[in-house]
């Protein structure tokens, strides 16, 4: 079975500073891992995913997340954040192989500060 | 292009009454899914579809039921209301490509409140 956990329910940074957001996955198989974000009175909208390809994967916003099979990770970061930025994040994990849905982490709360 | 659409978007209702929720996806995804989203728990699955006419449980079932007649649309209905049944909706869709199961695509949410 999937799991995530993301660490910290809530990460505060400034405006500009680096911004890492933690999700650990457990997989009984090799896995796809989402990271979805969520604005206000909002649905969940796909910030990238990791499909096998790539480990470093890019996505919109100027964030990206590397894959790294021996420490089960695949951390969120942006280099330079920026008010826009403040919202959920949602850490997600599904199979690679055959039909699975997706399980989510319990979401990290990112604020910003000017 | 609409995507996942749910409706209604709000909805307040009084303890036993019954209501349903509806998501129509405009994409063609083999996929649905109905989570509901409460306070420090993330995203929990209700119950999901992966065809038209077919219906599964999953993590969070009880007092819920599902149908999907048709391929585009999938309710979710609740019997009797309950105020543990207040939370947020979230329908979504996916699609299957290479014999895998892709990234979901979510609707807008319905806040319900059970009063």
């Amino acid at each position: 079975a999937q799991s995530v956990t993301q660490l910290g329910s809530h990460v505060s940074v400034s405006e500009g500073a680096l911004v890492l957001l933690r999700c650990n996955y457990s997989s009984s198989v090799p896995p796809y891992l989402f990271w979805y974000v969520q604005y206000p009175n909002q649905g969940l909208q796909l910030l990238l995913k990791y499909t096998s390809a790539a480990t470093l994967v890019k996505g919109i916003n100027g964030f990206e997340a590397e894959f790294k099979k021996s420490e089960t990770s695949f951390h969120l970061t942006k280099p330079s954040a920026h008010m826009s930025d403040a919202a959920e994040y949602f850490c997600a994990v599904s199979r690679s192989t055959g039909f699975q849905k997706l399980v989510f982490g319990t979401g990290t709360r990112l604020l910003v500060s000017p | 292009n609409a995507g996942v659409t749910q409706t209604p978007k709000f909805r307040v209702l009084k303890t036993g009454q019954s209501m349903t929720l509806l998501c129509a996806q405009d994409m063609n995804h083999e996929y649905m899914y109905w989570y509901r989203q409460d306070p420090g728990m993330g995203l929990r699955l209700i119950h999901y579809s992966v065809g038209e006419g077919t219906t599964a449980k999953g993590e969070v079932p009880d007092g819920y039921n599902v149908s999907r007649l048709k391929k585009q649309n999938f309710l979710l209905g609740l019997e009797s209301a309950a105020p543990s049944q207040t939370s947020v909706y979230f329908c979504a869709s996916s699609y299957f490509r290479d014999r895998v199961n892709t990234e979901a695509f979510f609707g807008q949410g319905t806040r319900l409140t059970v009063v």
